[in-house]
């Protein structure tokens, strides 16, 4: 089965400052999605930035891109510039055929 | 823009008590999931439905069931709620779920049985 590990339960960031969100998973396919979710407290949790597995450039958002190593299994997200607003749960997941797995999740703070 | 309502935001209950958790979509989504959600836990699926009428178990389906007899309806159901059962319950839909499709999530429901 196909297993999500962030191993970041908290972090915490200056405001302007630069934050990266670590994600690792466990798969033997090759051709696969990845995707970062956002949840605000006490608000809907939102995409923030997806990634198919066959593309080897590193997706980008605004502030938000990844830094996505296929033979890792590895799957960032970094975050500059980083704005109050940033502060929230983030959670890494992967999807081949199958519902959403999702980590467990990297609070992240962010100090003014 | 997709829009996914759960009926409550919060609801107490008391151990025993039949409970009903209800999330409508408007988009015409065919798949449709309950997630649990849990500090230090993660999302946990504990059911989905790719049809109507249509159900498959997640990976923590005890206690619960699920119904689905419209396409934007799905309901979660907590036969004889415990306290255990005390978390937030996420539901969310997608349009395909073998794909990179976004899944989008509705407000939740922090439900607590004493």
């Amino acid at each position: 089965a196909q297993t999500v590990t962030q191993s970041q339960p908290e972090m915490s960031v200056q405001e302007a400052e630069t934050v990266t969100l670590s994600c690792t998973y466990d798969t033997s396919e090759s051709d696969y999605y990845l995707f970062w979710y956002k949840q605000p407290p006490s608000r809907q949790m939102i995409l923030v930035i997806r990634q198919e597995a066959y593309k080897q450039q590193n997706a980008t958002e605004n502030r938000f891109s990844v830094n996505f190593q296929k033979a890792a299994k590895s799957f960032s997200l970094k975050i500059s510039d980083s704005q109050l607003g940033d502060a929230a749960m983030y959670f890494c997941a992967y999807r081949l055929n199958t519902p959403l797995v999702f980590g467990k999740g990297t609070r992240l703070s962010v100090i003014a | 823009d997709v829009k996914v309502t759960q009926s409550s935001r919060y609801l107490v209950k008391r151990t025993g008590e039949k409970v009903f958790l209800e999330c409508v979509q408007d988009m015409d989504h065919e798949n449709m999931f309950w997630y649990r959600q849990d500090p230090g836990l993660g999302l946990r699926l504990i059911y989905f439905s790719y049809d109507v009428k249509m159900k498959e178990k997640g990976d923590i389906p005890e206690g619960y069931s699920v119904s689905r007899e419209k396409k934007e309806r799905f309901s979660l159901i907590l036969e004889s709620a415990s306290t255990n059962q005390t978390s937030m319950y996420l539901c969310a839909s997608t349009q395909i779920p073998r794909s990179g499709y976004e899944q989008y999530f509705g407000p939740g429901t922090r439900l607590t049985v004493t």
